[in-house]
C-alpha cells in the first residue's frame, strides 16, 4: 500500500516566488519522522528537512518550513523565496516506529520543480 | 567529517555479467542502507545493516543480489548476474544508532547501466 502520496510530478515556480511543495502520508503509529530530500540532477541526495511526530512546532531550516498538520497526515514543504538552484526532485519521506534505530525510511515518489528565472 | 563515499560513480556492464559496488558509511555509523531508484520509479529500500548484522532485507529483489558488511564498516553489494532491469541508481545511506532527527546521510550514488 502507498504510505507517501506527493501528487504533483512536476511544478514550476518563478525566482523569488513561494512554493508548496505536497506530501500526504499513512500510517497507523502514533510515532514517526517525516524528511524531506532534495536530489539536483547531479544525482545525490541532500537532506533538507526532518519533523517528528510528537513536535509541538513545524520545523523550520533557512528558506525550508514544513507545514506539517497531522489530523490531515500531511507535511507539505514549503520554500520561500525560490532560487535557480531550488531546480531538483523533491523527496517526502517517513520513519514509523518507536523511535528506535531500527526502522528504515520509506521514500515518496518525488515532485520535479523547476524554477524559472 | 567524510560524507558517504559510493564507488564506482557510474558502472556500464553487460547482461549476464557481475558488478560489486561499495560503500563506505560515516566512521561511527552503525547503520547502513542501500536504497534503489530504477529510472522514473520510487526510490526502493533494499536492506538495513545494523553494524555488520543484516537488520531488514526484506527489499532485496532477488538472490541475484548479495549484500555484505564485513567488520561492521564499509558494506558491499553485489549484483551477479546482472539484469537489464538492473540498471538505476544505487544509493547507501548511514546514520549513527541513535538520534534519527537529523535523517540518514546519503552517498551520491552508483549509477549503474546493463547493457
Amino acid at each position: 500500500a502507498q504510505k507517501i502520496t506527493q501528487t504533483q510530478p512536476g511544478m514550476f515556480v518563478q525566482e523569488k516566488e513561494a512554493v508548496t511543495l505536497d506530501c500526504t502520508y499513512d500510517t497507523s503509529d502514533p510515532s514517526y519522522g517525516l524528511f524531506w530530500y532534495k536530489q539536483p540532477s547531479s544525482g545525490e541526495m541532500i537532506f533538507l528537512i526532518y519533523q517528528g511526530s510528537y513536535d509541538q512546532q513545524n520545523a523550520t531550516e533557512g528558506r525550508y518550513s514544513l507545514n506539517f498538520q497531522k489530523a490531515r497526515k500531511s507535511a507539505n514543504l514549503v520554500i520561500s523565496a525560490s532560487q535557480l538552484g531550488d531546480s531538483a526532485m523533491y523527496f517526502c519521506a517517513m520513519r514509523e516506529g518507536h523511535g528506535t534505530s531500527y526502522d528504515k525510511v520509506i521514500f515518496g515518489p518525488g515532485t520535479s520543480l523547476s524554477v524559472i528565472p | 567529517e567524510a560524507g558517504v563515499t559510493q564507488f564506482p560513480s557510474h558502472s556500464v556492464i553487460e547482461k549476464g555479467q557481475t558488478v560489486t559496488l561499495r560503500c563506505d558509511p560515516i566512521s561511527g555509523h552503525d547503520n547502513l542502507y542501500w536504497y534503489r531508484r530504477v529510472m522514473g520509479k520510487e526510490i526502493k529500500f533494499l536492506l538495513h545493516f545494523v553494524k555488520e548484522s543484516k537488520q531488514d532485507e526484506s527489499g532485496m529483489p532477488n538472490n541475484r543480489f548479495l549484500a555484505e558488511r564485513t567488520g561492521g564498516t564499509y558494506s558491499t553489494l553485489k549484483v551477479q548476474p546482472a539484469e537489464l532491469e538492473d540498471s538505476g541508481v544505487y544509493f547507501c545511506a548511514s546514520s549513527p544508532l541513535t538520534g534519527l532527527s537529523g535523517g540518514y546521510t546519503f552517498g551520491s550514488g552508483t549509477r549503474l547501466t546493463v547493457v
